[in-house]
């Protein structure tokens, strides 16, 4: 299985701060690397699909960049909605998707 | 705008089956290129992907689960379903439905369901 390592696995900050969320596959995964945002009580949201693409919808201070094994998931201005938990998944080796553990982004 | 909605038991025994039902609103499930899948959550760890059907009924299933699970499909009722047989504590999780589809960049989760809290215990 290809497995997906995020860091920070926790991370405080501010409203109106920028943040970069870390993802590193086991092994290349050219560009098959998607991002979603979970929020308690709410269901799990797409944010960024094939490492860059920002879903219809999302607000643009979100943005992906990476390729290969090394993904980076960017929020620029955080805003109060934007703190919840961020998870990593890879679909190169589909259909066994990974996903990362996560990272809890808390307010400050 | 498409909308998944699981629903099942929140307390199951040890030994037992657990059975889940994903509800399709907003659309039918019989539409499109998708794959309708299982994933859970154990308490503090990450997502595992479960299982996969098409409205056709074809299956896939994570090598680690397959012997315990079935994954099904009722069209006429624009629901799936899942079946975990012999449960254990080790069961006891989030279980979330999800909506696959590929844009031809790889495949992507792009509706999911709330969640379901299980919990396996006598």
């Amino acid at each position: 299985d290809i497995q997906m390592t995020q860091s920070p696995s926790s991370l405080s900050a501010s409203v109106g701060d920028r943040v970069t969320i870390t993802c590193r596959a086991s092994q290349s995964i050219n560009i098959y690397l998607n991002w979603y945002q979970r929020r308690p009580g709410k269901a799990p949201k797409l944010l960024i699909y094939a490492a860059s693409s920002l879903q219809s919808g999302v607000p643009s201070r979100f943005s992906g960049s990476g390729s290969g094994t090394d993904f980076t998931l960017t929020i620029n201005s955080l805003q109060p909605e934007d703190f919840a938990t961020y998870y990593c998944q890879q679909s190169l080796s589909t259909p066994m998707f990974t996903f990362g553990q996560g990272t809890k982004l808390e307010i400050k | 705008q498409v909308q998944l909605q699981e629903s099942g038991p929140g307390l199951v025994k040890p030994s037992q089956t657990l059975s889940l039902t994903c509800t399709v609103s907003g659309g039918s499930i019989s539409s499109g290129s998708y794959y309708w899948n299982w994933i859970r959550q154990h308490p503090g760890k990450g997502l595992e992907w479960i299982a996969y059907t098409s409205y056709t009924g074809n299956t896939y299933y994570n090598p680690s689960l397959k012997s315990l699970v079935t994954i099904s499909v009722d069209t006429s009722k624009n629901q799936f379903s899942l079946k975990l047989t012999s449960v254990t504590a080790a069961d006891t999780a989030v279980y979330y439905c999800a909506r696959l589809v590929n844009w031809g960049r790889g495949d992507t989760f792009d509706i999911w369901g709330q969640g379901t809290m299980v919990t396996v215990s006598s």
